[in-house]
């Protein structure tokens, strides 16, 4: 079974500074997607960044990056030039992936972290 | 761009009543995932569906039953509602065909209900 591990549980940053945030996960798929989910107080999930187990490129979103580490089953998100509107729980969460359609134990539900809260301060 | 949509937005319930979630996917997706998040907590996976068959279930109780429709919309039934049920409920929608494609699921606002 999958395992996504957030061992911040909460962090706090200056307006206008870069912050990272941790995620590792346990899994024996060799392919499998990654994304970092934002949930502001609204509690709207919104999507942040994912990225595919196959590529070796680190996504990036605009001021949102990641370290993926595969070998090391790391997958951290920097958030440069911290907004007052990036203060949210941050999930990380997995996937698998499959060739195949959606079917009977071919699920792709999402694996959470239990998330960490960051407050970005002016 | 079109969103999924949630309705209620937010619903107060008596114990031992039920409930009706409704959720309308992203026009052309055809896969919906229901969760369930307790106050604090991360999401908890329901119950998923593709074409409308269900493709997996996860930590849903007996009293619970979903389905989707020709639409692809779908709706999650509670029924004997318990002051446990009292969470945020979220349904997201993705392609479930499979291939090289990520199927990024896109999250609705939530339905956030209330046991009393």
């Amino acid at each position: 079974a999958q395992t996504v591990t957030q061992s911040q549980p909460e962090m706090s940053v200056q307006e206008a500074e870069t912050v990272t945030l941790s995620c590792t996960y346990d899994t024996s798929e060799s392919n499998y997607y990654l994304f970092w989910y934002k949930q502001p107080p609204s509690r709207q999930m919104i999507l942040v960044i994912r990225q595919e187990a196959y590529k070796q490129q680190n996504a990036t979103e605009n001021r949102f990056s990641v370290n993926f580490q595969k070998a090391a089953k790391s997958f951290s998100l920097k958030i440069s030039d911290s907004q007052l509107g990036d203060t949210a729980m941050y999930f990380c969460a997995f996937m698998k992936f499959s060739s195949r359609p959606v079917r009977t134990g071919n699920n792709r539900k999402l694996i959470w972290g239990l998330g960490t809260s960051l407050a970005v301060n002016p | 761009a079109a969103g999924v949509i949630q309705s209620p937005r937010h619903l107060i319930k008596e114990k031992r009543e039920t409930a009706t979630l409704k959720c309308y996917p992203i026009p052309r997706h055809d896969t919906v995932y229901w969760y369930q998040q307790g106050p604090g907590q991360d999401p908890q996976f329901l119950i998923s569906f593709y074409e409308k068959m269900q493709s997996d279930k996860g930590s849903i109780p007996d009293r619970f039953s979903a389905q989707q429709f020709s639409d692809y919309h779908s709706e999650l039934n509670m029924s004997s509602l318990e002051l446990g049920d009292s969470a945020l409920y979220f349904c997201a929608s993705s392609l479930g065909g499979g291939g090289t494609r990520v199927e990024t699921q896109y999250f609705g606002p939530g339905t956030r209900l209330l046991v009393l």
